[in-house]
């Protein structure tokens, strides 16, 4: 199957401060990339949805400017969380699809984010 | 609205036994429903993804079915292992957008 790589895959930071977090896909093109969340013993919730070179589009009750996401190229996107809170804590998933390969997504391991 | 409910919600059992989980949904159109592993800490691989006209299909000790017509499926794992430990996640896809249950979580225990 292919492979998505996300990075860093565990990452602590003082409030107030700003995470980067990579989403590769490292043998197919990502023309869709997905940012999920989830909290302890819940399902994923999707946060938004980005399409190369172009705006992602944010589920409702997603703040944009505190979850900036760039998808620059076919195989990179990046989520930065702004100003991070301790509320901002959770584990964040990224999915990357191709679509000459059908309509499912592969997903990366997974970033672990704390703020303390 | 699109739902992916799952049961149960946690299941413990013993090494070697097998076990059921279930997942249904309302989700339509419908493409296809994927079991998922996701092992604490890691994102999920999948196990099975199965189509409208697939009933059975199976992977190692992992068989999935499907019944489209009740919208039902369910992951039999047989003969557990410690390492089945994890959360089993069902996703439906709807062809534009993934739509996730909340997950059992199975513990093995020796």
């Amino acid at each position: 199957g292919a492979v998505v790589s996300q990075h860093p895959s565990r990452v602590i930071c003082k409030s107030g401060t700003s995470v980067k977090i990579e989403c590769r896909s490292l043998d197919f093109q990502a023309t869709t990339m997905f940012w999920y969340r989830q909290f302890p013993k819940q399902s994923l919730m999707l946060m938004a949805t980005s399409n190369e070179g172009s705006k992602a589009t944010y589920e409702q009750g997603v703040e944009k400017d505190k979850f900036l996401i760039n998808h620059a190229s076919l195989t990179l996107s990046t989520l930065t969380v702004t100003s991070a809170h301790p509320e901002d804590s959770s584990f964040y998933i990224c999915s990357a699809r191709d679509l000459d390969r059908g309509t499912e997504a592969f997903f990366g391991q997974g970033t672990r984010l704390t703020v303390v | 609205k699109n739902q992916v409910e799952q049961s149960p919600q946690s299941l413990i059992i013993l090494e070697g036994k097998n076990c059921t989980l279930q997942c249904n949904y309302t989700v339509s159109p419908f493409s296809n429903l994927r079991w998922y592993k996701q092992d604490t800490g890691r994102g999920p691989v999948s196990l099975t993804i199965m189509t409208f006209s697939e009933n059975t299909k199976s992977n190692g000790r992992y068989t999935a079915t499907l019944d489209a017509d009740t919208k039902q499926s369910s992951l039999h794992i047989t003969a557990s292992q410690l390492s089945d430990s994890a959360s089993y996640i069902c996703v439906v896809n709807s062809g534009y957008a993934l739509n996730f249950g909340k997950g059992t979580s199975l513990l093995v225990t020796p």
